[in-house]
Formats: structure tokens, C-alpha cells, sequence
């Protein structure tokens, strides 16, 4: 059981360049969601899912975009990146929310956008 | 919109000693869990606290959640070292399972 994960570890990208950010978790949950973490900032919710094939955005979901195909994946695109989307980025997954599951959040992973 | 804040943001402490670690929230909920972050690392959930009066001690943290008053508080007994990391509270709003955080308090247990 390796609970969530996440794919890359590390990124850096050129201004305007693309990337597709990967979680996966294998704990059947049915809601996952999106954060990023800025110093003295906390995190803010970017985009999340409460069942496979649906998408809703979060608090900061501007210049990003999310798809949820399969109920164990949920993927974070950057379509143009820019220095303001520098950040360690969370993947979290929770059961239901009838449960009052906590959310287990995966490694992170920390962008640099040049 | 649901404004969460910690206070104090950075605290450093003696070994030995007790404090407090307060959360304050300005819409009604009556869910806020605690989740403690090392340098570098994810989030580990310490807490949930589910209702009005709820109270959950682990070890040396004692969590305990005041709905009426919209406020958590995180109590630490006879810090140690082990303790030090960043503490977030974090409230779960009317619509769906969406978590609201504070911005973290970053504990320093000194020798």
C-alpha cells in the first residue's frame, strides 16, 4: 500500500513551456484534490475531484487545468507556466466526506518556473 | 469566504515547557483537523476533531475544538525536541470536503 504518490519529485521549466503533474493513490478514496504551498502562505486548494470524470475548481485554480479519467489518478496540467506557479505542489485523497476522512497527502513536488 | 488563522505563526520553546498553539475560524464548521509538516516533507495528520467540545490527545499534543467560539487549540506538555515542525489547522467548509488552512506555525523545541 503506498498510499499517495506523486510524479515528479523536482521540475524546472522555462517560461511558457508545459507540464502534466501526476497523482496517484491506491487507497480507493473518492475525492482528491490539488494544493500548492507558498512560504508563510500555507496551502490553497487549486483544483479537486469528488469522483472519477468530474472537476471543480479550488481557491487559486487559475493557469491550471485537471482531469480525473481514472478514480486512482488525478493529473495537474500547466499549459504555460510562469514564475508565479514556483511552488511545492501537494496531491491529497480522502474517502467521503460523510466519513470525516482526514486527507493523506502525497510527497510533494517542488516547481521552478525560470 | 472561510479565513482560518494561527497564531502564534512562529513559536520557539524550551524543552520542559508547556504552550499553546491557537487556530481561529470565521465561518461555522464543525470539522478542523491538525496536521504537522517537517522541512521538507508532506503533511501528517495529527487530529480530527469532529464536533463541538471534542477533545484528542496524542503523546504530548492535546487538541481540543470550542465550535460556539470558532476556535482549536493545540496544546503542548513538557516539549521535546522531536516536537519541532510546522503545524497546520485546517477547517472543513459547508461545501464539499474542501479544506481551508492556516498559514502554520513553525515550532522550535531548543535543548
Amino acid at each position: 500500500n503506498a498510499g499517495v504518490t506523486q510524479t515528479p519529485k523536482f521540475r524546472v521549466l522555462k517560461t511558457g513551456q508545459s507540464m502534466t503533474l501526476l497523482c496517484a493513490q491506491d487507497m480507493n478514496h473518492e475525492y482528491m484534490y490539488w494544493y500548492r504551498q507558498d512560504p508563510g502562505m500555507g496551502l490553497r486548494l487549486i483544483h479537486y475531484s469528488v469522483g472519477e470524470g468530474t472537476t471543480a475548481k479550488g481557491e487559486v485554480p487559475d493557469g491550471y487545468n485537471v482531469s480525473r479519467l481514472k478514480k486512482q489518478n488525478f493529473l495537474l496540467g500547466l499549459e504555460s507556466a510562469a514564475p508565479s506557479q514556483t511552488s511545492v505542489y501537494f496531491c491529497a485523497s480522502s474517502f467521503r466526506r460523510m466519513t470525516a476522512d482526514t486527507q493523506y497527502f502525497g510527497p510533494g513536488t517542488r516547481l521552478t518556473v525560470l | 469566504e472561510l479565513k482560518v488563522e494561527q497564531n502564534p505563526l512562529f513559536l520557539s520553546m524550551q524543552e520542559g515547557k508547556n504552550y499553546t498553539i491557537y487556530c481561529n475560524y470565521s465561518t461555522t464548521s464543525d470539522r478542523l483537523y491538525w496536521y504537522r509538516q517537517d522541512p521538507g516533507k508532506s503533511l501528517e495528520s495529527l487530529f480530527v476533531l469532529l464536533s463541538n467540545g471534542a477533545v484528542k490527545q496524542e503523546g504530548r499534543l492535546m487538541a481540543s475544538l470550542d465550535t460556539k467560539a470558532r476556535l482549536s487549540t493545540l496544546h503542548i506538555t513538557a516539549a521535546v525536541h522531536d516536537l519541532s515542525a510546522t503545524y497546520f489547522c485546517a477547517v472543513d467548509g459547508t461545501s464539499g470536503s474542501r479544506l481551508t488552512f492556516g498559514e502554520g506555525t513553525q515550532l522550535t523545541v531548543n535543548p
